[in-house]
């Protein structure tokens, strides 16, 4: 069974770095052909993804957010990492790390992180 | 792409069918292969997402059969037979076709009338 599960900081402040780590069991991110994205879900809005990260290494961000995400990965940890910088109080979102083992598919999905942004 | 879920919520009765729509502002249909490159997630309280249809109208592996997905271009419903109270949840439509820059439509909450 494939689980994974987000952690970093429940709160920010604002103009700070994000730093989370999505650690997967169940899936080998060294040996399997997948990818681990990262979305986001403002409370009582809408799901927004935020990067990718495949398993030869290609990254993807969202247009508007590029400039401000950085996705990596530690296959020894089977982990998968975003930072986000110059935090704002309209980033307080639920973050979601996601496996896309074919296009465009999430599943499974982790449980979620909530990070506020708040001084 | 831009995707416009209609309506933002909804009540049906216990029993009855719900139909949720999903609309892109531009065509997930590729040519090439002629598949839609749309799927349906359900989001109960206080969890993820969980993917409910994918190629439009193909159910994930160990969803009831009362849930089906159709449409193409830009123009997509989910519908849901026979409700039950546990389907209760806000439901997501997303695109895949402009891999990878997927977006969301803004979700559909479900309720019981």
């Amino acid at each position: 069974q494939v689980t994974l599960r987000e952690s970093g900081p429940a709160l920010v402040k604002p103009t700070q770095t994000l730093t989370l780590t999505c650690n997967v069991s169940g899936f080998s991110l060294s040996t399997g052909a997948a990818s681990v994205s990262w979305i986001r879900q403002p409370p009582g809005k809408a799901l927004e993804w935020l990067a990718r990260i495949d398993w030869d290494d290609a990254k993807y961000y969202s247009t508007s957010l590029k400039t401000r995400l950085s996705i990596s990965r530690d296959t020894s940890k089977n982990q998968v990492v975003l930072t986000m910088t110059k935090m704002d109080p309209l980033d307080t979102a639920t973050f979601y790390c996601a496996l896309e083992l074919s296009t465009g598919r999430f599943d499974p999905w982790g449980q979620g992180t909530l990070v506020t942004v708040s001084s | 792409i831009v995707m416009t879920q209609s309506p933002d919520s909804l009540a049906v009765s216990l029993g009855e069918r719900a139909t949720i729509n999903c609309k892109s502002s531009q065509s997930v249909l590729h040519r090439f292969n002629n598949k839609n490159y749309l799927a349906w997630y359900q989001q109960k309280p206080g969890q993820p997402p969980k993917l409910l249809i994918y190629w439009a109208s193909t159910r994930e592996s160990g969803v009831p059969d009362r849930f089906s997905g159709s449409g193409s271009g830009t123009d997509f419903t989910l519908t849901i037979n026979s409700l039950q109270a546990e389907d209760v949840a806000i439901y997501h439509c997303q695109q895949y076709y402009s891999t990878p820059l997927y977006t969301f439509g803004q979700g559909t909450k479900l309720e019981i009338k």
